[in-house]
């Protein structure tokens, strides 16, 4: 079946900029999460969806970050005014349920950069 | 608040080695752990997922096993390929970690097989 997809791949915007990225989780998975990598670095934890609920946004940067899943599925995380700071690959990724068992699947992620 | 740790950063060996990637993490008190593969502007592929309880999982060429007592992973990989050559990720899930349920990686090793 189709897996995690993103929107754009690729997206330069320049400083002050709003943007958003879109993220399509695999079909009837619970979780999503998205993450932030910067060039060289693993990816960090932004927030985390449970269905249309948002259980945890404790590595949301500044509140130039917005996340939201309306309807449970798809995923849009929104930067406000962007900064330079900003650019990096934004990863989302989907499971199956809510269980701390459960595997995470990755899209292949936004490369965002600010100029 | 968990720290994952990968040691090396780079390796490079010609094709046909044997080899061992590391990941240590700070607190033993995880979820599960998973081992992935980064190619460049590309996703996160999962390779092998460890739950808590578990010892070692296994899939083709690689092996990887847990020690949680001592917060160490190890991925072994057999008979190695240029193919093989990316990034490898350690990420482990727990309750210091990124929110309830977010993964907290490693910045990753290297891995150029040599032809």
């Amino acid at each position: 079946g189709a897996g995690v997809s993103q929107s754009p791949r690729y997206k330069v915007a320049k400083r002050g900029q709003d943007v958003a990225l879109r993220c399509d989780p695999i079909s009837g998975h619970v979780s999503l999460f998205w993450y932030q990598q910067a060039l060289g670095q693993g990816p960090e934890f932004l927030t985390y969806f449970q269905n249309e609920a948002q259980l945890d946004k404790s590595g949301l940067p500044s509140d130039r970050f917005f996340a939201e899943r309306p309807e449970g599925s798809v995923s849009t995380l929104k930067i406000q005014r962007t900064q330079q700071e900003d650019s990096a690959v934004y990863l989302c990724a989907s499971s199956l349920g809510d269980l701390s068992t459960y595997e995470q699947y990755f899209g292949p992620g936004t490369r965002l950069t600010v100029t | 608040k968990q720290e994952v740790t990968q040691i090396p950063a780079a390796l490079s060996v010609p094709e046909g080695e044997n080899l061992v990637l590391n990941c240590s993490f700070t607190d033993s008190a995880i979820y599960n752990l998973q081992w992935f593969r980064q190619d460049p502007g590309k996703g996160l592929t999962s390779l092998l997922l460890i739950q808590s309880s578990q010892r070692e999982q296994t899939s083709g060429r690689l092996n990887a096993s847990l020690d949680k007592s001592s917060g160490r992973s190890t991925l072994y990989i057999a008979a190695s390929q240029p193919g093989d050559s990316a990034t490898y990720l350690c990420a482990v899930r727990s309750p210091l970690g990124g929110g309830a349920d977010g993964l907290t990686f490693g910045k990753g090793t290297h891995l150029i097989i040599q032809p």
